[in-house]
């Protein structure tokens, strides 16, 4: 069974860090592009960033670049989202995702991420 | 603002046909596969719909999308009671070198 667990999130002031980590299980993880989706509370869903199967490309929404990092780890499995300079626009749930417009798609359940002072 | 412009609601009584529309430009739509979620209340997306008209294993045949030139839209047949969620187009732009998504469309069974 495919499961895509997130973690890392929660309530970090305006300027601050925090590291996202999506752990993957069931599938062969370095196989697939990987994906950060986020939604704001009531909101829609914003496209963050994603990675190649090999880390070797990736790409960014204009919003957060500069300030977030995506990367992955295959022997262990893992996706992380490194987000610096944290702003209040940046409070949502953060989705980590698999292959995210094929039929292999799979969402993890997210983490909330909230910036407030 | 969305990339991609979507009608913010939509309903029907069980048994309708319901349709959703989703706008988008050359450089989405216009040049790359659309792509519909479903949203139900308090759950994470799930893909119903990848490569205009293509269907993941175990989603009903009552799910259909199309598309023509910069739009596409998504087709509910014999609406549901569990179909009401929210549902969102997304495409890759090849202008940005980002994923879009629709602003979503709350589907409301009457």
């Amino acid at each position: 069974e495919v499961q895509l667990v997130e973690s890392g999130g929660g309530l970090v002031q305006p300027g601050g860090s925090l590291r996202l980590s999506c752990a993957a299980s069931g599938f062969t993880f370095s196989s697939y592009w990987m994906h950060w989706v986020r939604q704001a509370p009531g909101k829609g869903l914003e496209w963050v960033a994603n990675i190649k199967e090999d880390g070797s490309e990736n790409y960014y929404v204009d919003s957060v670049k500069g300030r977030f990092t995506i990367s992955r780890d295959n022997a262990k499995n893992s996706l992380y989202l490194q987000m610096n300079s944290l702003r209040a626009e940046d409070t949502a749930v953060y989705y980590c995702g698999r292959a995210l417009f094929s039929s292999g798609s799979e969402w993890g359940q997210g983490t909330l991420v909230t910036v407030s002072s | 603002q969305s990339v991609l412009t979507q009608p913010p609601s939509a309903s029907g009584t069980p048994g309708q046909r319901v349709t959703i529309s989703c706008s988008g430009s050359r450089s989405n739509i216009g040049n790359n596969p659309v792509n519909w979620f479903q949203q139900l209340p308090g759950t994470a997306p799930k893909l119903l719909i990848y490569s205009n008209n293509e269907r993941p294993s175990g989603v009903p045949d009552r799910f259909s999308g199309s598309k023509s030139g910069t739009s596409a839209s998504l087709a509910i047949s014999g609406l549901q009671s569990e179909d009401e969620a929210d549902y969102y187009c997304a495409a890759w732009d090849g202008s940005l070198n980002g994923a879009v998504f629709g602003g979503g469309t709350q589907v409301t069974v009457l």
